[in-house]
């Protein structure tokens, strides 16, 4: 079975750093891009960037570029969305996907609350 | 940037009826759309890529149309599983999503 699944809640200070994590299983994690979608409270989507991890080719939202870190580790069929200081509008549910046609394969959600 | 805009940005409608979703693009984005379906409190679920092709596992209730800027997601005779909100998204250039559209039942 195709599964993405993240890591747990979060609780965090404004400033703190922060890195949560996407397990994959089921397909070959090389072969797709896979990424990270932003839900604030109450609110729609958003493509936060996604990583192609056979080479680590990284594309971001303007809008997120160097407010997050997006990476890989193929050995652990693993992708990361990583903040250094994070904010109080950080608040949010963020998803990892696989892309393909569409976004077909969804991680479970992780909810990272910043106060 | 392509913009995605839906409408209506709710609807209610009774079950058994037919339940139409429009998508607008800022630009032709070709058939790089997808459709998904969103129930609180859980991921998105792809139903529909390059605007007309049924994801494997999606009820045949569910179609999708349209090439260029205009799209429409069809429920042929909404169900009460059928509540949520519903997404587009383009994938021509980069992803946008729209703005969402919530279902509820009459």
């Amino acid at each position: 079975e195709v599964q993405l699944v993240q890591s747990g809640a979060e609780l965090k200070k404004p400033g703190e750093s922060l890195r949560i994590s996407c397990k994959a299983s089921g397909y070959s994690f090389t072969r797709d891009w896979i990424g990270w979608v932003r839900q604030m409270p109450g609110k729609g989507l958003e493509w936060m960037g996604f990583i192609f991890p056979l080479d680590f080719d990284t594309r971001y939202n303007p809008s997120f570029q160097g407010q997050v870190t997006i990476s890989a580790d193929k050995s652990i069929n693993t992708a990361y969305l990583q903040w250094s200081s994070l904010k109080a509008s950080d608040t949010a549910m963020y998803y990892c996907a696989r892309l393909r046609d569409g976004l077909d394969v969804w991680g479970q959600g992780t909810t990272v609350i910043v106060s | 940037d392509i913009q995605m805009t839906q409408s209506p940005s709710t609807l209610s409608a009774s079950v058994g009826d037919r339940v139409t979703i429009t998508c607008r693009a800022s630009e032709s984005i070709s058939i790089w759309l997808a459709w998904y379906q969103q129930k609180p409190g859980r991921a998105p679920k792809l139903l529909i890529y390059k605007a007309s092709r049924l994801e494997s596992g999606v009820p045949s209730r569910f179609s999708g149309s349209g090439s260029g800027t205009e799209f429409t997601l069809t429920i042929t005779s909404l169900q009460p599983d059928d509540i949520g909100t519903y997404f587009c998204q383009q994938y021509h250039n980069y992803w946008t999503f729209g703005q969402g559209t919530k279902v509820e039942i009459k």
